[in-house]
């Protein structure tokens, strides 16, 4: 059993490339999040989706976009990508019964 | 909105101890949730314990409790007997009782274990 899986781990972008962060899981999750966690921070949310078609601003979405066309996947866009979003980004997914989340394992994103 | 505060940037403590972790939130919910994660140098996020607001009785795994104080907005997680691998960060976060379950995080505290 996977869980949750993101690729890629490390990725170093330059400014105003753009790139895909993959996530999928396997645990048939209705809910699905992206978050990004800056240097001694808690992790934010940038954008989640509760099923299939359904996706939703979090606190901080500015210069993401996100799409959830199957249950199983829900990979998170930069199109221009700028210093501030260094970061680590991590995925997760829960069922909804409040027993918290799976995470997936981070990306370390560099943006120079 | 709801926020999270954890006041303690830093914690240190010798192996075999018991050490403390504060945790503050703000919220107008009756019915929510509570969790404290663990994040080892590894970057992994894992579920250490969680708590349901409804719930009086004081949620224990193993060598880590908290002390949910619902009045005081306290949720505080208890290590005893530490060990080395419990070195990590340590985020407090809220779950409020909607649908979406988003998570919210506090800033964390870095806890060090010393031999």
């Amino acid at each position: 059993n996977a869980g949750v899986t993101q690729t890629p781990k490390f990725r170093i972008l330059k400014i105003g490339q753009s790139m895909t962060l993959q996530c999928t899981q396997d645990m048939n999750h209705n809910y699905m999040y992206w978050y990004r966690q800056d240097p001694g921070m808690g992790l934010k949310l940038i954008y989640y989706s509760v099923g299939a078609g359904i996706t939703d601003k979090g606190e901080v979405p500015n210069g993401y976009n996100v799409s959830r066309s199957t249950t199983e996947d829900f990979p998170l866009r930069l199109e221009l990508a700028a210093p501030s979003q260094t970061s680590v980004y991590f995925c997760a997914s829960s069922d909804g019964t409040r027993s918290g989340y799976t995470f997936g394992s981070g990306t370390r994103l560099t943006v120079v | 909105a709801q926020t999270v505060t954890q006041s303690q940037p830093e914690m240190s403590v010798q192996e075999a101890e018991t050490v403390t972790l504060s945790c503050t939130y703000d919220t107008s919910e009756s019915n929510y949730y509570l969790f404290w994660y663990k994040q080892p140098p590894s970057r992994q996020m894992i579920l250490v314990i969680r708590q349901e607001a409804y719930k009086q009785q004081n949620a224990t795994e193993n060598r880590f409790s908290v002390n949910f104080q619902k009045a005081a907005k306290s949720f505080s997680l208890k290590i005893s007997d530490s060990q080395l691998g419990d070195t990590a960060m340590y985020f407090c976060a809220f779950m409020k009782h909607l649908n979406t379950d988003k998570l919210i995080f506090g800033t964390g505290t870095r806890l060090q274990v010393f031999p």
